[in-house]
This record gives structure tokens, C-alpha cells and sequence, in this order.
């Protein structure tokens, strides 16, 4: 069965440094998510991209973020300069046209210390 | 989101059926009820959605009330693999090209 892959699993770095999360959706889908979850509070939404721009975002994505999908496989989250607030688990998703549901990755936990 | 309430946990027997409420009563007439899961910190799952027929999947079925504002999700005969957060949301808007709007969902532990 087709899924949404994540890399990497976990990621450690420094505040002030640059992280580039990377996501393969599932490849017939045209709608790509990225979701984050700090520890122990609810799945927040980022943003959405179609057709190479993004769609619809949230006050979370703020400056400091920006995704891309540089060579029509992966999609990628990149948080310009880490802060302490940013640690969460991070989640791809993608959607197909027509389809009502989100397929979800396993996530990236990024930690900055 | 039209906005959602669900029990913030349940128990259920292993083999049991597990039936987990939803109220939506702002629900509007083309909005859908969409149910997710959250297994242990992992990705959320879509489970199943409709509009105002009951549906069914290999995963559950969803009974929507005859005037939309509440909601059960059934799992038929719930095994431990099921202990997970259930999220009952309701879309405003489109789903595709939009967001999906996470609550605290509903903690349901399946017990041997």
C-alpha cells in the first residue's frame, strides 16, 4: 500500500540553525500538508500547497518557514532558524484529487536544544 | 472547523464494540464529518467519512443522525491495536488545498 515517507526520523540541533525536513507523498497527489505536534498537546495544522504555491497557512508559519517541492517527489519543510519553541514532531501528509482524506507520515521528531 | 465534542476518553473490551460519540450540532448542511485516529505519537490515520448516510469500511462505520449534529463511530470488535485518540472533526471549507483542524479527541483504551 502507497504512504507518505519522512526523513529524518529525528533530528537534533542547535537554536539558530537551519533544518530541512524532508517528505515523499504518495505520488498521484496533487494536495501536500505539513502538520506539527509538540509533546502532549493536539496535532496543529502548518500549511497546504497545490500546484506549486502554498494554498492555505496558519499563524504557526510564520517567515521562519518555508516548503518547497523542488523536484516533483519531495516536498520539504524548512525552518530558517530553530528556536526552542520549535521542537515537535513534524507530519506529512498528502491528498489526492478527489479524495476526502489525508494520508499521514510517521513523522519527523525535531528536537532543538 | 464547525466545532466538535467528544468524550476525553473510554474504555473499552477487547472483542467488544467500541462506540465513540460525536456532537457537531453547528454541523452545516454540505459539511462532513471526517473520524482520525492517533496511534501512540504516530501519524494520524484517516478512519472514515460521510454526510448524512451511515457508512462503512473495512475499519468501521459511522452512524451520522438523521439531523446531523451527532455522531458515532464504531469499531466492531476492538483489539488492543485500537487503543489510540479518535478525532472527530468537521471541516469548514474544503478538505483538499485546506486544513484539517485536530481537537483532544477522545482516548480510547482497549483492555484484555
Amino acid at each position: 500500500e502507497p504512504e507518505v515517507t519522512q526523513t529524518p526520523s529525528h533530528q537534533v540541533t542547535q537554536m539558530g540553525q537551519e533544518v530541512i525536513l524532508r517528505c515523499v507523498p504518495i505520488s498521484n497527489h496533487l494536495y501536500f500538508y505539513w502538520y506539527r505536534q509538540i509533546l502532549g498537546q493536539k496535532v496543529e495544522f502548518l500549511v497546504s500547497f497545490y500546484n506549486n504555491e502554498i494554498s492555505e497557512k496558519s499563524e504557526i508559519f510564520d517567515d521562519q518557514f518555508s516548503v518547497e517541492r523542488p523536484d516533483g517527489s519531495n516536498f520539504t519543510l524548512k525552518i530558517r532558524s530553530t528556536k526552542l519553541e520549535d521542537s515537535a514532531m513534524y507530519f506529512c501528509a498528502s491528498g489526492g484529487q478527489g479524495y476526502g482524506e489525508l494520508f499521514f507520515g510517521e513523522g519527523s521528531r525535531l528536537t532543538v536544544l | 472547523d464547525a466545532k466538535t465534542t467528544q468524550p476525553p476518553s473510554m474504555d473499552c473490551a477487547e472483542g467488544r464494540a467500541a462506540n465513540l460519540p460525536c456532537n457537531h450540532s453547528t454541523i452545516s448542511g454540505n459539511e462532513y464529518v471526517y473520524w482520525y485516529r492517533q496511534i501512540h505519537s504516530q501519524g494520524p490515520q484517516y478512519i472514515i467519512h460521510g454526510l448524512k448516510n451511515n457508512e462503512t469500511n473495512e475499519m468501521a462505520s459511522l452512524i451520522i443522525t438523521e439531523d446531523r449534529k451527532s455522531s458515532t463511530l464504531i469499531l466492531p470488535h476492538a483489539t488492543l491495536r485500537d487503543t489510540a485518540v479518535y478525532y472527530c472533526i468537521v471541516p469548514r471549507g474544503r478538505v483538499q488545498g485546506g486544513k484539517l483542524i485536530f481537537g483532544q479527541g477522545t482516548e480510547l483504551s482497549v483492555k484484555p
